[in-house]
């Protein structure tokens, strides 16, 4: 069974860097793609991009020029970073896995709360 | 832009009943979809993926089909731990790989 679990500061100052990693237990993150996805409070669900374990990155071109994904293999985690930030980017982040295909999101962490405000 | 409209934003309903949520994609888009069921406070769970295929575990009153640029997710014979807002999303790799969530449709009782 695939277990994420995201860590990272749940308060962001604006203009600042938000940081968040995506620890992965119960499956190595070598030959599959792993992603970040965001929901703003009472809103739906938005893809921020993936990364592959080779490195290779897919990015939602809306976030683009702020945003970097990467991965650690030796250490099976990936990693959000977004600079700068606004009290737009307030949102719970969700990382996830396309394990079965990559078309879809087939396991989940719990996600955490990143509230950009000074 | 491309889109994902799905409908309606929100169903009520009552136990027993059957109930259908529409997905449409952009004209000249195509790409597998997926359904996902997400209660307050969780993250979203995988239903159904390449538009009908069940994930394992998921129970069978809940199915997906597609028609034309329409997807349609149907749960028959509702039960109380049904009551969820569902996602549908979209992957899409031309003109861009991108992958795109509708809306979202809240059933409530």
């Amino acid at each position: 069974q695939v277990q994420l679990q995201e860590s990272g500061p749940g308060l962001v100052q604006p203009s600042e860097t938000l940081s968040l990693t995506c620890s992965v237990s119960g499956a190595s993150v070598i030959n599959y793609y792993w992603t970040w996805i965001r929901q703003p409070p009472g809103k739906g669900l938005e893809w921020i991009g993936n990364v592959y374990s080779s490195g290779s990155t897919n990015y939602n071109s809306s976030l683009m020029s702020r945003l970097t994904i990467s991965v650690d293999t030796s250490k099976n985690l990936f990693s959000l970073k977004l600079n700068p930030v606004t009290a737009a980017d307030t949102a719970m982040y969700y990382c996830a896995s396309s394990y079965g295909g990559n078309s879809y999101f087939d396991y989940w962490g719990p996600g955490t709360l990143v509230t950009v405000s000074s | 832009a491309i889109q994902l409209t799905q409908s309606p934003s929100s169903l009520s309903a009552s136990v027993g009943d059957r109930v259908s949520i529409t997905c449409r994609t952009s004209q000249g888009i195509s790409g597998p979809l997926a359904w996902y069921q997400q209660k307050p406070g969780q993250p979203p769970k995988l239903l159904i993926y390449d538009a009908s295929s069940l994930r394992t575990g998921v129970p069978s009153r809940f199915s997906g089909s597609e028609s034309g640029t329409d997807f349609t997710l149907t749960i028959r014979s509702l039960q109380p731990e049904d009551f969820a807002t569902y996602y549908c999303q979209q992957f899409i790799t031309y003109p861009r790989l991108l992958y795109i969530f509708g809306q979202g449709t809240k059933l409530e009782i």
